[in-house]
């Protein structure tokens, strides 16, 4: 089937832009979770959603950073007035139950969107 | 304290070998544990989960958790060159490890 989608794969904006990066989950899973992984590092949580809400938020590093999610089917992840230490891969991942769930909360990762502010 | 912690490596070693990857986490009332590997420039792939004490195998590929000690790890058997990635330990949904940077040289 049908894995995780994002899109676009390069984003290449001036500092000071804001951008939109979209993300397709696997067809049926609740939770979905954005990353930033920059080159050479780790993974790095952004926000969690359960459905078409965000439980857990913490990672969002700035207000600039925002993301939504319809039902429990596309989310979007905005930045606003980008910055140059905003380059990075941002990866989206679902799961089919999410947090809390043994046996329902393994992920599913996207092929990331690169981004670059210049 | 990072709540998950692997070490960085880079580990090496021959074709044919046992890889030992090791992970500790700082929650004790984690149930949920995964091993991914990801390649360069490839986004993270799952290859094994574990959610109760002891030993999961999976092909060339054995999960073992210790809850007690707050560890898990991963042991690839019969290394392959096509092994040679980043394996990133992930404790519940979101807590992710560094990652170990795995080399398996011919």
């Amino acid at each position: 089937g049908a894995g995780v989608s994002q899109s676009p794969s390069n984003k290449v904006t001036e500092k000071g832009k804001d951008v939109e990066l979209r993300c397709d989950p696997i067809s049926g899973h609740t939770a979905l979770y954005w990353y930033r992984q920059r080159l050479g590092q780790g993974l790095e949580f952004l926000i969690y959603f359960q459905g078409n809400s965000a439980p857990d938020k913490s990672g969002l590093p700035s207000d600039r950073f925002s993301a939504e999610r319809t039902g429990e089917s596309v989310s979007t992840l905005t930045i606003q007035r980008t910055q140059q230490e905003d380059s990075a891969v941002y990866l989206c991942a679902s799961s089919p139950l999410g947090y809390g769930t043994s046996g329902g909360n393994e992920q599913y990762f996207g092929p990331g969107t690169r981004l670059t502010v210049t | 304290q990072k709540e998950v912690e692997q070490n960085s490596g880079p580990l090496s070693v021959p074709e044919g070998a046992i890889a030992s990857l090791n992970c500790t986490y700082s929650d004790r009332v984690s149930q949920s544990f995964f091993w991914y590997r990801q390649y360069s420039g490839k986004s993270p792939e799952l290859i094994m989960s574990i959610y109760s004490n002891g030993d999961k195998e999976d092909g060339r590929f054995t999960a073992q958790l210790n809850k007690a000690s707050q560890y898990v790890s991963l042991l690839i058997r019969d290394s392959q060159p096509s092994d040679s990635a980043t394996y990133l330990c992930a404790v519940e949904d979101m807590r992710f490890g560094a990652g170990t940077r795995l080399t398996v040289k011919p």
